[in-house]
């Protein structure tokens, strides 16, 4: 089974500040993958990563960025976090025919 | 732009009865359906899935089959049983092939009554 970690399970940060969210996988996977699920709105894309040092604008990428320096490791960078990026934030791990999983999740608050 | 809708929102069975969940996609080239069941405070987890080349798939008490004419593919869930308590999720492949690139339902959210 593929293994998708995430560094926290819950954070809490304060407006402005610059946030990190790392995702973990092991099972070599080349693509990778970043949701906000938020209620009534099911998941939405941020980013997505085909292969180290490459990455894609999602749906909704606007206040994001990402880094992809190791093809297991998958970082999602808030610069300067407001409230609307209250979330639960998941990261996935897809494999070359498609198939993968989700994280446990972070569930950030910004206040 | 492409979409999936899901129905229902929430849906409670009694312990043993049946459960389907639908969904609508409008992307003519999505090709791979998978569909994740994520319980409380978990990450969402892949049950089941199919691809366009095939109408309908089963895997123990959970099937999953697929219209693409109408668009329409459904889960669904026989026996059952208390653990099947989750939000479950579709979703549809979208864009190139090999882009794994994917539309979620708003997911649906069941009970089952023991």
């Amino acid at each position: 089974d593929v293994k998708v970690t995430q560094s926290s399970r819950y954070l809490v940060k304060r407006t402005g500040e610059k946030v990190f969210l790392e995702c973990v996988q092991d099972m070599d996977h080349e693509n990778m993958f970043w949701y906000r699920q938020d209620p009534g709105l099911g998941l939405r894309l941020i980013y997505f990563s085909y292969d180290v040092k490459m990455k894609e604008k999602g749906d909704i990428p606007e206040g994001y960025s990402v880094s992809r320096e190791k093809k297991e490791r998958f970082s999602l960078i808030l610069e300067s976090a407001s409230t609307n990026q209250t979330s639960m934030y998941l990261c996935a791990s897809i494999n070359s025919a498609g198939t993968g999983d989700f994280g446990p999740g972070t569930r950030l608050l910004v206040l | 732009g492409e979409n999936v809708e899901q129905h229902p929102s929430t849906l409670s069975v009694q312990e043993g009865d049946s459960a389907v969940i639908k969904c609508t996609y409008s992307d003519s080239a999505s090709n791979y359906f998978p569909w994740y069941k994520q319980e409380l405070g978990k990450g969402p987890q892949l049950i089941i899935d199919i691809r366009s080349n095939v109408g309908e798939k089963k895997d123990q008490r959970i099937a999953v089959t697929l219209n693409k004419t109408a668009k329409h593919f459904s889960l669904h869930i026989t026996e059952t049983q208390p653990e099947d308590s989750a939000v479950y999720f579709c979703a549809a492949s979208i864009g190139a092939s090999g882009t794994y690139k994917y539309i979620f339902g708003t997911g649906t959210r069941l009970k089952v009554l023991a």
